[in-house]
């Protein structure tokens, strides 16, 4: 099986403008989440979708959005973006419950 | 936000030798996951547990879930070149609705040949 794939792998962006980036899970996985990783604050839950619909959400501002489609694909949306944005964004995805499985990553960097 | 303690931060050690690194929470969780990440990569699932004193092997990587469910601990056997990398635990709090991981803060292994 291939496993989950995240486009693009590097972005750069000025301050003030949207990202999207996008996320295709493991056939057959229904839930994606998305982590933000940071040097200062590693590993963060961002949120989780599963069968299109959002089902938890960490502690970030609402210019941080996402979505799923009915084939499970996933986008997140930043908007207005500010420096501290810039971190490797990560996708997972598993079955309803258990192990989750990473992609490679979105490099963000904010200029 | 919240992070588990994780440790050692870092370690040198010798190849050959066995290494072993925990993870302790205030929670409970009802899974622990292990993963290894390399510079610019996502990080890769090594073990996952989902049982209380379950303990479970990959190769010459063991991890056990800790009675108490708020810890738990990974080992290397052996250790070798390429296990140089970034390790992280991961607890579930998976609620029937909804599940996150949240993460610790990573074991540094360099490994001196």
């Amino acid at each position: 099986k291939a496993g989950v794939t995240q486009t693009p792998r590097y972005l750069i962006k000025t301050r003030g403008q949207q990202v999207t980036l996008s996320c295709s899970p493991i056939s057959g996985h229904r839930s994606v989440s998305w982590y933000q990783q940071t040097p200062g604050q590693g590993l963060q839950f961002l949120f989780e979708y599963f069968s299109e619909t959002q089902r938890n959400k960490g502690n970030f501002p609402g210019r941080f959005s996402g979505r799923q489609f009915s084939n499970s694909r996933s986008e997140m949306n930043v908007s207005t973006l500010e420096l501290g944005d810039s971190a490797l964004y990560l996708c997972a995805s598993s079955l309803e419950i258990g192990a989750k499985y990473f992609g490679p990553g979105t490099r963000l960097t904010v200029l | 936000g919240q992070q588990l303690n994780q440790s050692p931060q870092s370690m040198f050690i010798q190849e050959g030798e066995d290494v072993s690194m925990n993870c302790t929470s205030s929670s409970i969780f009802n899974t622990w996951l292990w993963y290894k990440q390399d510079p610019g990569e996502g990080p890769v699932l090594l073990i996952a547990l989902y049982k209380a004193g379950e303990l479970t092997s990959n190769g010459r990587l063991t991890a056990q879930f800790g009675i108490t469910r708020k810890d738990s601990f990974l080992n290397i056997s052996a250790s070798i070149p390429s296990d140089v990398g970034i390790y992280f635990c991961a607890g579930s709090d998976y609620t029937g609705t909804a599940s996150k991981l949240t993460f610790g803060t990573g074991t540094r292994l360099q490994v001196t040949l």
